[in-house]
C-alpha cells in the first residue's frame, strides 16, 4: 500500500470549513484513498473513500488531484464534535494472503475545532 | 442498536494472568478484525477472520489466540499477560475483506491494563 503523509495537527474555527491534506505520491492506479477519524476514546469511524473522482457524502467531501498524488478531506462546516484524529489511508485491490482486508493507519492529523 | 460491541470496556489484571475480550457484530458482516492501539496511539491490525477462517495474522505473539465461533463473533484470548500488552484493543467488521472496497465498522474498544 502507498505511504501517506499528513500534517501532525491543524486548527479550525467552528462553522468554518476544515481542509485536511494528504500526500500519497506513490499511489498506484488501482488504489483507493480512504479517510477515517477517531474521536477521543472511541473507535475509528469511516468517513469517505474515492478512487479518481471527487466524492461527497453527508459527512464530508473528498477532493483527489488529477494525478492522484494528493487529496483533501473537506468538512464544510466544522463543529466542536469534529475534533478528532483524521487518518488518510491508501489501499489497493486484494493482493491475496496476509494483506487481505488490512487497514494500515499512520499517525494522522489531529484536528482541533475552536469555538 | 449497537453495531459492533466489545466486552469488557475496561480490563485491569496482573502480569501472568490469562484474559479474554469478546466482540460481537450485528451487521451481518462476513469479516471481523482485531486491532491494537498502543500508548503512542498507533493503531495496528492483529488478526482478521472471514467466515470464521483466519485470513490475516500479523506478527503477534503466540500468547494471543483469536477464536471465531460464528461469523458474528470474534473473541481474543491472551495468555500469560505482560506489561507490554497494555493497550486499547479494537474489534471491527466489514461486509467483505475485498480491498477494493472495505468500510470497516469499529467497536468502542477495550482498555487493557496489565499491572
Amino acid at each position: 500500500d502507498a505511504k501517506t503523509t499528513q500534517p501532525t495537527s491543524m486548527d479550525c474555527a467552528e462553522g468554518r470549513a476544515a481542509n485536511l491534506p494528504c500526500n500519497h505520491s506513490t499511489i498506484s492506479g488501482n488504489e483507493y484513498v480512504y479517510w477515517y477519524r477517531q474521536i477521543h476514546s472511541q473507535g475509528p469511524q469511516y468517513i469517505i473513500h474515492g478512487l479518481k473522482n471527487n466524492e461527497t457524502n453527508e459527512m464530508a467531501s473528498l477532493i483527489i488531484t488529477e494525478d492522484r498524488k494528493s487529496s483533501t478531506l473537506i468538512l464544510p462546516h466544522a463543529t466542536l464534535r469534529d475534533t478528532a484524529v483524521y487518518y488518510c489511508i491508501v489501499r489497493g485491490p486484494n493482493a491475496g494472503g496476509t494483506s487481505y482486508g488490512k487497514l494500515t493507519f499512520g499517525q494522522g492529523t489531529i484536528l482541533t475545532v475552536h469555538p | 442498536d449497537t453495531a459492533v460491541s466489545q466486552t469488557p470496556k475496561y480490563l485491569v489484571t496482573q502480569m501472568g494472568n490469562d484474559k479474554s475480550i469478546k466482540c460481537e457484530q450485528n451487521l451481518g458482516h462476513d469479516t471481523m478484525y482485531w486491532y491494537k492501539q498502543d500508548s503512542k496511539k498507533f493503531l495496528k491490525i492483529m488478526f482478521s477472520y472471514n467466515n470464521k477462517e483466519l485470513i490475516i495474522n500479523e506478527t503477534v505473539p503466540n500468547r494471543f489466540s483469536p477464536k471465531s465461533p460464528d461469523k458474528a463473533h470474534l473473541n481474543l484470548h491472551i495468555n500469560s499477560l505482560e506489561l507490554g500488552d497494555s493497550a486499547v484493543y479494537f474489534c471491527a467488521s466489514s461486509q467483505t475483506p475485498d480491498r477494493a472496497y472495505n468500510e470497516q465498522f469499529f467497536g468502542p474498544g477495550t482498555r487493557l491494563t496489565v499491572l
